[in-house]
C-alpha cells in the first residue's frame, strides 16, 4: 500500500534561518507532488506542485523553493526564512495525470520567531 | 482569488443531529471533493463527485452537486463527537491540470 511520510512534525526557526522540509512517498511510482500550507484556521494554499524529477510549477511567488530530486522525494527550501512564513505545511501526492484523489502527510508545523 | 467558499465557517450540533455543509465555486469544474482534517493533522479524502453526478453517498456521507448553482452540499447524517473536524471542498478547475483549489473550510463541533 501507498504511504506518504513528512518531516518533522514541529519546527521553530529563527527569522533569516535556512528550512529544508522533505516528504516521500512509498508504493508508488511517478506520482504528482504537492506543498501546501494552510495559516492557522485558513484553506490551503498551493505552493508547488510536481508532475516528475526535476519538473516544479510554483503557483504564488515567495520566499520558498521545491525541489524533486527523486520520484519520489519533495523537498520545500528556504534560504532565509520570514515571519509569514509561519504556517502549517502539507505535502500531498496523486496519481500521475490524475485531476482526482489527493493523499496528505501529516504536515509540519512552523513557527518562525 | 479563492474559488468559492463553504459555510457556515463554523457549526455545532449535538450528536445524533445532521451536518450540513455548503460549498461554491465560481469557474466550471471537472470534479469536487470533499476532504476531513482533523486538528493539526493532514486531509483525509471522504468523496469525490464529478461534473456529471448529481449525487453520491458513502455511509452517513451525502454529497450534491448542481452544477446550474455552482454549488455542492455535504451531508453527514446521525452526527457522531467523532465527526468533531474541519471539513473542506476542493475543485478541480476545467483546465485546472492536475491541481485542486480547496476552500476556507467549515469547522464542525459535534458535542454529546
Amino acid at each position: 500500500s501507498q504511504t506518504i511520510h513528512q518531516w518533522p512534525a514541529t519546527l521553530v526557526q529563527p527569522v533569516g534561518s535556512p528550512l529544508s522540509l522533505e516528504c516521500t512517498v512509498e508504493g508508488t511510482s511517478n506520482p504528482n507532488l504537492y506543498w501546501y500550507r494552510q495559516a492557522a484556521g485558513r484553506g490551503l494554499q498551493l505552493l508547488f506542485y510536481s508532475v516528475g524529477i526535476g519538473q516544479i510549477s510554483s503557483e504564488v511567488p515567495q520566499n520558498l523553493s521545491a525541489s524533486r530530486p527523486q520520484d519520489r522525494q519533495f523537498i520545500l527550501s528556504s534560504k532565509k526564512l520570514l515571519l509569514s512564513d509561519s504556517g502549517f505545511y502539507l505535502c500531498a501526492w496523486s496519481v500521475l495525470a490524475s485531476n482526482e484523489k489527493l493523499f496528505f502527510g501529516s504536515g509540519t508545523q512552523l513557527s518562525v520567531l | 482569488s479563492q474559488q468559492g467558499e463553504e459555510d457556515p465557517q463554523a457549526l455545532s450540533i449535538q450528536e445524533g443531529e445532521n451536518a450540513t455543509m455548503n460549498c461554491s465555486y465560481k469557474t466550471s469544474i471537472n470534479n469536487l471533493q470533499w476532504y476531513r482534517q482533523n486538528s493539526g493533522r493532514g486531509l483525509v479524502h471522504l468523496i469525490l463527485i464529478r461534473s456529471n453526478e448529481r449525487e453520491k453517498h458513502s455511509g452517513r456521507l451525502r454529497v450534491t452537486l448542481d452544477t446550474s448553482k455552482k454549488s455542492s452540499s455535504l451531508l453527514i447524517t446521525a452526527s457522531r463527537a467523532a465527526d468533531t473536524a474541519s471539513y473542506f471542498c476542493a475543485k478541480s478547475l476545467t483546465g485546472g491540470g492536475n491541481k485542486l483549489t480547496f476552500g476556507t473550510g467549515t469547522q464542525l463541533k459535534v458535542e454529546l
